[in-house]
């Protein structure tokens, strides 16, 4: 069974610009959680999508959204880049009660 | 206060030491704790999960929850260089689960 997979696995954006990922939950899975985990601040929630619907957003401004495709994929779009959105974005996927399971991640550098 | 506060360490054991990682939450409400561990460029793995109070065994894991004192732990007896990674601990409030820093640890051979 694959596991959830992101892309690109790394990223590299100039300040002011737009970035997207990308994530593909488990086959079965309909929940896609997104979080940051920046250096020394642990996972940041950001966002839960299930059934094509968002469901909870963590503390972040409005330039951080996305959406959950039909097929239970998602994106996270962030606009106008800052240099402390630099991090490792984190997808989960879980199906009912189970625990998470992460993906390996996108590391964004913003520059 | 943060929901699940975690002593980032980092932490570095000699091979075969016991390991003893900890936790503590502010919310009670909730009871559903788990255990990530993250290996270098790579997303957390679950590890174990808990709910409420007592052990869990699992192999040379044991995660503990302290409701009283509001502590979890994890527990790695007979610890392993491949037991080097960042474990991170979680408590699962429905919605979303919250998240300690990690504790980064080192396993010498």
């Amino acid at each position: 069974e694959a596991g959830v997979t992101q892309s690109p696995t790394h990223l590299i954006k100039t300040r002011g610009q737009q970035a997207t990922l990308r994530c593909s939950p488990i086959s079965g899975h309909t929940s896609v959680y997104w979080y940051q985990q920046a250096l020394g601040l642990g996972l940041q929630f950001l966002l839960w999508y299930d059934e094509g619907e968002e469901r909870n957003r963590g503390n972040f401004p409005p330039r951080f959204s996305g959406r959950q495709f039909p097929n239970y994929s998602s994106e996270l779009n962030v606009n106008a880049l800052e240099l402390e959105d630099s991090a490792l974005y984190l997808c989960a996927s879980r199906k009912g009660g189970s625990g998470y399971t992460f993906g390996s991640g996108t590391r964004l550098t913003v520059v | 206060q943060k929901e699940v506060e975690q002593d980032p360490g980092p932490l570095s054991v000699p091979e075969g030491a016991i390991v003893s990682l900890n936790c503590t939450y502010s919310n009670s409400a909730f009871q559903y704790f788990m255990w990530y561990r993250q290996y270098s460029r790579k997303g957390p793995e679950l590890l174990m999960y808990t709910y409420s109070s007592g052990n869990k065994e699992d192999g040379r894991f044991t995660a503990q929850v302290d409701k009283s004192s509001k502590y979890i732990s994890l527990f790695i007896r007979d610890s392993q260089p491949s037991d080097s990674a960042t474990y991170l601990c979680a408590q699962n409030t429905g919605n979303q689960f919250y998240f300690g820093t990690g504790t980064s640890l080192t396993v010498i051979p």
